[in-house]
């Protein structure tokens, strides 16, 4: 059974501060892993894709990825209140597997 | 920007009748999914299906889902009589490809089914 943990949160940071959020997965096969963003009622949007170890930056967000660890995490720059969101992560083979995701608060 | 678009947005249906969810994929892509969430649950993988045929289900994917390419465009799933426990958002997804790259998946805004 392929598992990805995360944190359910909340994960409470200010406005301008930088927000941290982990992920694990327990299938060493995988090989791509991805950040979605999910408002309330709304479905998932893509943040980020990583393949390779190490960090992938894009604007605001940066990736990281350390598969020996198995673990992938996300640092949001800047955080604004509209960042407000559930993240998750998501592993994937063939398929996405889903964490449960992590509620983040911005404080304005 | 292309995008993977769904009907209807909202459902409510009586236990133990049929439902059918439909999708139109992203134009370019060759592999389509079907995802579902309970409300306040994780993202859970249903059904792929590429090549015309089903590539891989997930244990909740029984006899009571089916899915179709009816046509060139349009993918569906059908819920055969609906329980209450269906009650979910029903998102379908579509990707270029599969493997280590070029499989990003990129979602529907959803399908709402209420089973009262």
């Amino acid at each position: 059974q392929k598992e990805v943990e995360q944190n359910s949160g909340p994960l409470s940071v200010p406005e301008g501060a930088i927000a941290s959020l982990n992920c694990t997965y327990s299938d060493r096969g995988s090989q791509s892993f991805f950040w979605y963003r999910q408002y309330s009622g709304k479905s998932p949007e893509l943040i980020m894709f990583i393949y390779s170890n190490g960090d992938k930056e894009d604007g605001r967000f940066t990736a990281q990825l350390n598969k020996a660890s198995q673990y992938v995490s996300l640092l949001i720059r800047d955080s604004q209140p509209s960042d407000s969101a559930t993240y998750l992560c998501a592993v994937s083979f063939q398929k996405l597997v889903f964490g449960t995701g992590t509620r983040l608060l911005v404080s304005p | 920007e292309p995008e993977v678009t769904q009907t209807p947005s909202h459902q409510v249906t009586q236990m133990g009748q049929e439902v059918i969810l439909r999708c139109v994929p992203i134009s370019n892509h060759l592999y389509f999914y079907w995802y579902r969430q309970i409300l306040g649950q994780k993202v859970e993988f249903l059904v792929s299906f590429y090549n015309n045929e089903i590539s891989e289900k997930s244990e909740i994917f029984d006899d009571q889902f089916s899915v179709e390419r009816p046509d060139g465009s349009n993918f569906t799933l059908k819920i055969r009589s609906t329980k209450l426990e269906d009650s979910a958002m029903y998102f379908c997804a579509s990707s270029r490809g599969q493997g280590a790259t070029g499989n990003t998946i990129y979602f529907g805004e959803g399908s709402w089914l209420t089973v009262v």
